[in-house]
């Protein structure tokens, strides 16, 4: 079975912290996305990484950036948390990126409260 | 610009009714793939189906069902005899190229 790991359930932290989301998948894909879940608005794109170092922006990449230094962890960065950003956060993987055949499995979200 | 729809935010049934979640979708694309996810407490989204623009049969899986209708626009999802595991989100989504455009999503609440 795919496993998608999140370091943390939930967190909270304080405005302007610098705020890290990991996320580690143990099938070797290729793709990780990170997306932000909010009442109303259901599920949006904010980083998607093809590559080790390879990273393109979602739909809602303001305020956050990503790095992927190893295959298996994407991370996602809160450079100064703002209330705003108060949110469940869903890390997913996909081996390849043809939506015929390739399924996104996701992890089980982070809680991030900003105060 | 891509845009799916889920009208209802929650339903709540008792067990054993049969629930349908409504999900209409905007693309211009004429291949695109459509897909159902459920949340449950748990948090990770699972997979449920994907279906293709070019198949518009329904299909049966166990107590889950969807109605493809082209011409609508329309991808609905049916529970039947729903029981308390079923209570989650739903999700209804659409391909955008590598992504997915995700609706706001249904609560199911089955009650005992």
């Amino acid at each position: 079975d795919v496993k998608v790991t999140q370091s943390s359930r939930y967190l909270v932290k304080r405005t302007g912290e610098k705020v890290f989301l990991e996320c580690v998948q143990d099938m070797d894909h290729e793709n990780m996305f990170w997306y932000r879940q909010d009442p109303g608005l259901g599920l949006r794109l904010i980083y998607f990484s093809y590559d080790v170092k390879m990273k393109e922006k979602g739909d809602i990449p303001e305020g956050y950036s990503v790095s992927r230094e190893k295959k298996e962890r994407f991370s996602l960065i809160l450079e100064s948390a703002s209330t705003n950003q108060t949110s469940m956060y869903l890390c997913a993987s996909t081996q390849g990126l043809a939506l015929a055949t390739d399924t996104q499995y996701f992890g089980p979200g982070t809680r991030l409260t900003v105060l | 610009a891509q845009k799916v729809t889920q009208a209802q935010t929650e339903i709540s049934v008792v067990e054993k009714e049969d629930v349908t979640l409504d999900c209409v979708y905007e693309t211009r694309d004429t291949t695109y793939y459509l897909f159902w996810y459920k949340q449950p407490p748990s948090g990770e989204l699972v997979f449920l189906i994907r279906r293709n623009s070019f198949d518009e049969q329904n299909e049966i899986s166990g107590r889950y069902s969807w109605n493809f209708q082209k011409s609508t626009s329309s991808f609905n999802f049916t529970i039947t005899a729903s029981q308390v595991v079923d209570s989650a989100v739903y999700f209804c989504a659409l391909s955008e190229a590598y992504k997915l455009s995700f609706g706001a999503g249904t609560t199911v609440t089955v009650r005992a």
